[in-house]
């Protein structure tokens, strides 16, 4: 099936530094939607974006859109303790059968107090 | 909170067995889904639904039914557990109710240990 290339798999950074992430692809999509996800929970969406070019932001969290649709980023600010968790991208193929998304395979975010 | 509830929370059973997983929500939304969560291959779609009594297979089906005879549930019926099946299991719902809006919501997940 479809890939989503999702790097870095992980990092460690000092609180109060800035983090960022991407997702790239070979096949352009319609829906970009970045996730995070604590041990022990489900995955809780922190933006959605639905156009090329789009930048969305959600308190300290900035995602884009990229312009060639087949790839998205997303930079945490000012990092904190409770960033701490896995940040997943997801992403809608144009014609998606029942919207269905494919999911990249995770950033593991440590943050050094 | 999109009322997602999933029970159990954690099962171990054994090689063989059937197990059924319940995925329930209190919003009435048309779409559903069950993925699994493993080590180094991310979220992976099982199955899907569209409706009442309308479902497919997605990326992993292999071993694995569904049903959904009411909006608010939707099941995952392990016919015969297999240690390949130990994983953790997420329902999401998908909450916009048309166009390109295409945002899911996860419940707390299923810890399944298959002996």
């Amino acid at each position: 099936g479809q890939q989503l290339n999702q790097s870095p798999q992980s990092m460690f950074i000092q609180e109060g530094e800035d983090v960022s992430m991407n997702c790239t692809s070979s096949s352009i999509f319609n829906t970009w939607l970045w996730y995070k996800q604590e041990p022990g929970e489900g995955p809780v969406l922190l933006i959605a974006l639905y156009k090329a070019g789009e930048l969305t932001s959600n308190g300290r969290l900035t995602a884009q859109f990229g312009i060639t649709r087949k790839d998205s980023f997303l930079n945490i600010s000012a990092s904190i303790p409770s960033d701490v968790g896995i940040y997943f991208c997801a992403g809608q193929l144009p014609g998606a059968g029942s919207y269905q998304l494919t999911f990249g395979k995770g950033t593991k975010l440590s943050v050094i107090p | 909170d999109a009322g997602i509830t999933q029970s159990p929370r954690h099962k171990v059973t054994e090689t063989g067995t059937p197990v059924t997983l319940r995925c329930h929500q209190t919003e009435n939304h048309r779409y559903m889904y069950w993925y699994r969560q493993d080590p180094g291959h991310g979220l992976r779609l099982i199955h899907y639904s569209y409706g009442v009594k309308d479902t497919d297979k997605g990326e992993v089906s292999d071993g694995y039914s569904v049903s959904r005879s009411k909006t608010e549930d939707f099941l995952l019926t392990l016919e015969s557990a297999t240690s390949s099946q130990t994983s953790v299991y997420f329902c999401a719902i998908r909450t916009s109710s048309g166009g390109s809006y295409n945002e899911q919501f996860f419940g707390p997940g299923t810890r399944l240990t298959v002996l």
